[in-house]
């Protein structure tokens, strides 16, 4: 069973930057893509961005200007940096893994999120 | 972007009872359209995939129909457990979008 454990600051001041870590255990970085999403309080879902295990990238072009996503293959990690962090960043962040037939080759249509991480709050306040 | 609107925002049902539950796409995204249900305090779980697809290990209550825009969520028998926030997503393009939620509690 694949699982994603995340960590990372949860309390930033505006203007600082927001840093975040997943790692996948019992599962392979390999041949899935991996987003990160958030969830402000009370409100919907936002996704990100999202890397495979070689380094290709998408990005929501709301937030490209600020974020970086990487991968880490030696310990099966990745990460996320937000920078210039406002008080509208204030979310619970969760790292995802986007599955589907054609993701492997690279497609990322027809697919979706099958295993979440936990959930790290992370809080921006003065 | 792909605009994702469900209906209704909320819902009240009780146990035993049937409820659908509605997404439209701003545009087509053929059936590249998913579902998650989430608890307070959890992460979401996915429950159907490219729209009729169920999920390993999800209840055969829940099923997807739609295609093209418009697409439904329906719960055939509603059980305790069932009650929370559900969320449509596309998977068409990016970035990928999700539908405000509706959110169904007991009546």
């Amino acid at each position: 069973q694949v699982q994603l454990q995340q960590w990372g600051a949860g309390l930033l001041k505006p203007s600082e930057t927001l840093s975040l870590t997943c790692a996948v255990y019992s599962g392979s970085l390999d041949g899935y893509y991996w987003s990160w999403i958030r969830q402000p309080p009370g409100k919907g879902l936002e996704w990100i961005a999202e890397i495979n295990h070689s380094g290709s990238t998408n990005y929501n072009m709301s937030l490209k200007s600020r974020v970086t996503i990487s991968v880490d293959t030696s310990k099966n990690q990745l990460s996320l940096r937000l920078r210039s962090v406002t008080a509208a960043d204030t979310a619970l962040y969760y790292c995802a893994r986007l599955q589907g037939p054609h993701v492997r080759r690279g497609v990322t249509r027809e697919s979706y999120f099958d295993y979440w991480g936990q959930g790290a709050l992370v809080t921006v306040s003065s | 972007d792909i605009q994702m609107t469900q209906s209704p925002s909320s819902l009240s049902a009780s146990v035993g009872d049937r409820v659908t539950i509605s997404c439209r796409a701003s545009q087509s995204i053929i059936n590249y359209l998913n579902w998650y249900q989430q608890k307070p305090g959890k992460a979401p779980k996915l429950l159907i995939y490219t729209a009729s697809s169920l999920q390993s290990g999800v209840p055969s209550r829940f099923s997807g129909s739609g295609s093209g825009t418009d697409f439904t969520l329906t719960i055939s028998s509603l059980q305790p457990e069932d009650f929370g926030t559900y969320y449509c997503q596309q998977s068409y393009g990016t970035p990928r979008t999700f539908g405000q939620g509706t959110k169904l509690d007991l009546k």
